[in-house]
């Protein structure tokens, strides 16, 4: 069946690099999304990957897939204190569906 | 552009109540989805809808339903509340189905009492 899986919280200083992780269990999963949440707000699309790559690039954003092993990973370079929110992966399968499913999301804290 | 804008933001409801909950997509876009967010169950997804058709559905009871217009917007109803329906519905844009961007509202905060 479907199934994401993150870890629930990560802390880091202020500078320093974040990585939070995810497993999926779809392997036709088409396309991977980082979501973050800030508190009382909606969702903020972050950065999504194709299936075909392995790598994804937006400024202070890396995305790294491995599909062999359906991991994914989001890694936040220089991290600051406006980045402590919660992020959420979610994959979204093969077919004529807009359907995501997300996992538990992984809360950053920022420490100064 | 205007994002996608849900409304209320906020309800407070009585058990055995109903409650009807609105969104209005990006303009241009066709494909609404709404999800649930609770803090013990997490997303999870309630529907899909595209050109005022259902392509999708969670795995939720009969008393969770919505619909969608010609103007793309869509409203999502449940009846007979319970507290347990206590959670931020979040409602998601996309131009359609196979779209791979998905846009979220601001959500809708509903409290069951």
């Amino acid at each position: 069946g479907e199934d994401v899986e993150q870890s629930l919280f990560l802390s880091v200083r202020e500078g320093d690099s974040s990585v939070i992780n995810c497993t999926y269990t779809d392997s036709s999963s088409t396309y991977l999304y980082w979501y973050k949440q800030e508190p009382g707000a909606g969702l903020q699309l972050l950065t999504y990957i194709f299936s075909n790559m392995d790598m994804k690039q937006d400024q202070r954003l890396t995305v790294l897939l491995n599909k062999k092993d359906k991991h994914l990973s989001l890694r936040i370079a220089d991290t600051q204190t406006g980045d402590s929110a919660i992020y959420f992966c979610a994959e979204k399968g093969s077919g004529n569906t807009g359907k995501l499913i997300f996992g538990q999301g992984t809360t950053l804290q920022v420490k100064p | 552009k205007a994002g996608v804008t849900q409304t209320p933001r906020y309800l407070i409801k009585t058990r055995g109540q109903q409650v009807t909950l609105s969104c209005s997509p990006i303009s241009g876009h066709r494909s609404v989805s709404w999800y649930q967010q609770t803090p013990g169950q997490g997303l999870q997804f309630l529907f899909e809808y595209f050109s005022e058709t259902q392509r999708n559905k969670g795995n939720f009871p009969g008393r969770f339903s919505g619909r969608q217009f010609s103007n793309s917007r869509s409203e999502m109803n449940v009846s007979t509340l319970e507290l347990g329906d206590s959670a931020l519905y979040l409602c998601a844009s996309s131009i359609g189905t196979a779209n791979t961007e998905a846009f979220f509202g601001q959500g809708t905060r509903l409290t069951v009492v």
